[in-house]
């Protein structure tokens, strides 16, 4: 049971370039986060998405976009990279937001580096 | 506005002493809280969660909380921390507005360090 995977593990881009980070989760889960934790800054969220077919802005959506593909996946793109976006990158599931008390279940992060 | 205020950000403490993080959030119609555990470069994992019930939940590794509403606080404990319990650690609460509406809200953290 592999939980929540993401990739790449880590990244380096060029300012301007454009990259996709994926997520997927195999525990049958409704709704998908994405969080960008800073130090100081605790997380943020991005992007969410409560339910298959649905997605909402967070705190901090510009320069982001997100696709649910699936139950299982959530994909998080950064169009055109700036070096404000580096960061590293969480993603998460949980059972149901809407029912409340779902903890959340997290992958192990990527590791964005934006020269 | 609805927050949640880790109030230490960093703790040091030897192994085998006790130790206390604490968490106080802003009043709310209902909450749901949550610890959460990172240890360095992993995912967040749950450690313990009220919801409802028992004031005085218990966790994994040893860890329990209690939920304290009149303080609005939710204090994590151990009696005898390992140097394997060095890690950040994030308090979050579900906030239930008057409106009905949730929001997850987190703390900012608190570096526990464990040292000899």
């Amino acid at each position: 049971n592999a939980g929540v995977t993401q990739t790449p593990k880590f990244q380096v881009l060029k300012t301007g370039q454009s990259m996709t980070l994926q997520c997927a989760q195999d525990m049958n889960h409704n709704s998908m986060y994405w969080y960008r934790q800073d130090p100081g800054m605790g997380l943020r969220l991005i992007y969410y998405s409560a339910s298959e077919g649905t997605t909402d802005k967070g705190e901090v959506p510009n320069g982001y976009n997100v696709s649910r593909l699936n139950k299982r996946e959530f994909s998080l793109r950064l169009e055109s990279a700036a070096p404000s976006q580096t960061s590293v990158y969480f993603c998460a599931s949980s059972n149901n937001l809407r029912q409340g008390g779902s903890p959340l279940h997290f992958g192990n992060g990527t590791r964005l580096t934006v020269t | 506005a609805q927050s949640v205020t880790q109030l230490d950000s960093q703790v040091p403490v030897f192994e085998e002493a006790p130790v206390e993080l604490r968490c106080n959030y802003s009043s709310s119609v209902s909450v749901y809280l949550f610890w959460y555990v990172q240890y360095p470069n992993q995912g967040l994992q749950l450690l313990l969660k009220y919801l409802s019930g028992s004031t005085l939940v218990k966790g994994i590794n040893g860890f329990e909380a209690e939920f304290n509403k009149s303080q609005t606080s939710f204090h994590l404990r151990k009696p005898s921390v390992h140097i394997s319990d060095t890690a950040e650690y994030f308090c979050a609460v579900i906030l239930t507005n008057a409106g009905n509406n949730r929001k997850l809200i987190w703390g900012l953290g608190t570096s526990l360090a464990v040292n000899p």
